[in-house]
């Protein structure tokens, strides 16, 4: 129920390309879908996140399209560049908790 | 966004000893704050809540007597690793939520020797 399953584990793109990541849960009670980005050694630092009363949000080249009756969201990365390269976390939380349920990640690796 | 600072960024200490992390939230107030523990490339997995005036409260499987963690102030969170042993190294990183969103700390390296 708590768990938030996220695939690829990794994923290689080349530079101007789309880069893809998805992620599935089971508990309806989410209703708080962010995705992080994780450079190695540093913290987690939020990219975007969406509620489930929309089915898409953009920011810049990122987009996440959410698909409630699937119970299923994902990040699309456009124009994908090399400094994308990084791991990435979907997470998922309920109600005013704030705490949050992450997905295994997904390391991008966006070549030149 | 918000910001946290966490300190320190990186500690080696040596097995039996006890390390000290510092979680501050720099420019708001925080009644709780969470701390996650992240083994290399593996996900954060949430270890506990830290409430400002009361007691932590710890996921289950997680030691309460050996990851002692105090909310001193509405800006400053501590997780005490007590008798640290080798399988205790780990990257620690703590969050502050502020309305509906999560502030990451750099986080801090624990190599335990």
């Amino acid at each position: 129920q708590q768990q938030v399953k996220q695939s690829p584990q990794s994923l290689i793109v080349q530079k101007g390309g789309i880069s893809i990541i998805n992620c599935a849960y089971e508990n309806t009670a989410f209703d708080y879908f962010p995705w992080y980005q994780q450079f190695p050694g540093k913290g987690p630092a939020l990219l975007i996140a969406i509620r489930p009363d929309v089915s898409e949000k953009k920011e810049g080249r990122f987009t996440i399209s959410f698909n409630k009756s699937a119970k299923q969201f994902s990040l699309h990365i456009m124009d994908s560049q090399p400094g994308d390269s990084a791991t990435y976390f979907c997470a998922a939380s309920w109600g005013r908790s704030e705490k949050l349920v992450f997905g295994k990640g997904t390391k991008l690796t966006v070549n030149p | 966004g918000a910001v946290v600072s966490q300190h320190p960024s990186w500690v080696i200490c040596k097995s039996g000893t006890s390390v000290k992390i510092e979680c501050r939230s720099l420019d708001f107030q925080a009644t709780t704050m969470f701390w996650y523990r992240q083994f290399p490339k593996q996900s954060l997995m949430l270890m506990a809540t830290s409430n400002e005036g009361s007691k932590a409260t710890y996921e289950q499987g997680v030691e309460k007597d050996k990851f002692l963690i105090n909310h001193a102030s509405l800006t400053l969170s501590t997780l005490t690793v007590t008798s640290a042993h080798p399988e205790d190294s780990s990257f620690y990183i703590c969050s502050v939520p502020l309305r509906t969103e999560a502030f990451f700390g750099q986080g801090t390296r624990l190599t335990v020797v």
